[in-house]
């Protein structure tokens, strides 16, 4: 399988601490990304970090990427409930269509407030 | 602005029923993916369109499943002789042109359900 590993498969922590989720991915990729998905918004984009980079950040996020470990990490912080949800690892396959992605199996976030 | 929308939402379905699971992808987006997400899951890919025409099907788990996208807009997946594995999330994205830095934009997919 082509899947990429998130870990933890699931987390809790309370309302205001930060929350690191880590990805290990299997094959050369030009970017990564970070997707998150609940009952509510359904599935949605957070965060894109080009192989060049090895960090980035958006609001609360903050995404690293080491292509010589194929891993990448998703630190949110000063969480909150509404950050309660699953989070994936995302990358393109550029074996087969021009670009559907490969998800993992995601690590589950609870938030309590 | 509207976004992908799916529908139905539900389908509950007997066991050897044919369903059709249809997406409206974000106006005026050339590629669209149909997933497939089992329960406790990520998503995983079935096929994608560029415009009308069908570039990958590879994900497809059998050929009882069938997309299409007649005039580059929405597209219909078909599940013929449905069985109980077939229970899942299925979901739709667009992009608009699909290059390998596209965001894709997913709808809130279609829970189908086999007895």
């Amino acid at each position: 399988s082509q899947q990429g590993e998130e870990d933890p498969q699931a987390l809790s922590i309370q309302e205001g601490e930060n929350a690191t989720m880590n990805c290990s991915y299997k094959t050369s990729i030009n970017n990564l990304q970070w997707y998150r998905q609940n009952s509510g918004r359904g599935l949605v984009h957070l965060i894109l970090i080009r192989s060049n980079e090895r960090e980035k950040h958006s609001g609360r996020l903050r995404v690293t990427l080491d292509t010589s470990k194929k891993s990448s990490s998703l630190l949110i912080t000063a969480s909150r409930a509404a950050d309660t949800a699953s989070y994936f690892c995302v990358y393109m396959n550029y074996g087969g269509s021009q670009g559907n992605l490969i998800f993992g199996k995601g690590t589950k976030l609870s938030v309590k407030p | 602005g509207a976004g992908v929308s799916q529908s139905p939402r539900y389908k509950v379905a007997k066991r050897g029923q044919d369903v059709a699971l249809r997406c409206d992808p974000i106006s005026g987006h050339v590629s669209l993916f149909w997933y497939q997400q089992a329960l406790g899951q990520g998503p995983e890919f079935l096929t994608y369109f560029q415009n009308e025409a069908q570039l990958d099907k590879s994900g497809l788990p059998s050929d009882r499943f069938f997309a299409e996208r007649p005039e580059g807009s929405v597209s219909t997946l078909k599940i013929q002789r449905t069985q109980q594995e077939d229970s899942a999330v299925y979901l739709c994205a667009s992009s608009l042109s699909g290059g390998t830095k596209e965001t894709q934009y997913f709808g809130p997919g279609t829970r189908l359900l086999v007895l």
